[in-house]
């Protein structure tokens, strides 16, 4: 199994940068994704292909990175971005990370 | 417009077989490069999948869980089924269906039922 590594939580402020980051323990390419899932909410799709932002997401949000490290990046974060960020690859089977938890202080 | 909502008994015992039932709309699981998946998530933890199916009556799944797990469709009642053989506690989560779109060499979830909790227990 590919096994994707995420750190568990996050804190920052409103209107900071936020970088989230995940990281493949063998190269999945470009074939990584994005979730945002906030509390008692199906996951939603931010960014797919590693860096394509999904039609109507704001474009604070940005993914990069290729092979085994990828970045999701929030600028400026809002307060409403308080959720559970999981990647997820799709080049090897599939698999999830176990998610970043994000706070706004 | 894609909509996809989940179905399945809410509450069974250790043993039994879970069978669960994703009804969309806003697409057909006819149309080349569509495909359906599953997904579970435990209370407070992270996401697991489980199958896909595609347009073309392909399958797959996870590994860890294949010799469990059947995926299924009716193209014409744009539905999608998968069946979990012998369950037990630890198959109690929520279960998510999720429309997947194929795009050159990956594939992703871009829309997401709801989801349907399951619990096992006796």
């Amino acid at each position: 199994d590919t096994v994707l590594t995420q750190s568990p939580a996050l804190a920052v402020s409103p209107g900071e940068r936020v970088t989230i980051s995940c990281r493949a323990s063998e190269s999945v390419s470009t074939g990584m994704h994005w979730y945002q899932q906030k509390p008692g909410q199906q996951p939603k799709l931010l960014i797919y292909g590693a860096s394509n932002l999904e039609s109507g997401v704001p474009a604070r949000f940005s993914g990069s990175g290729s092979g085994t490290d990828f970045t999701l990046t929030i600028d400026p974060v809002e307060a409403d971005d308080t959720a559970t960020y999981f990647c997820q690859q799709s080049w090897n089977d599939l698999t999830f990370g176990s998610g970043t938890k994000l706070e706004i202080k | 417009q894609v909509t996809l909502k989940e179905s399945g008994p809410g509450i069974l015992q250790p043993s039994q077989t879970l069978s669960l039932t994703c009804t969309f709309s806003g697409f057909s699981l006819s149309t080349y490069g569509m495909g359906v998946g599953w997904i579970r998530q435990p209370s407070g933890k992270g996401l697991e999948w489980l199958a896909n199916i595609w347009w073309d009556d392909d399958k797959y799944y996870n590994p860890s869980l294949k010799n469990r797990l059947t995926i299924s469709k009716d193209t014409s009642n744009n539905q999608a089924f998968l069946k979990i053989t012998n369950v037990d506690t630890a198959d109690t989560a929520t279960y998510y269906c999720a429309r997947i779109l194929m795009a050159t060499a990956y594939w992703y979830f871009d829309f997401w039922g709801p989801g349907t909790m399951v619990t096992v227990s006796s």
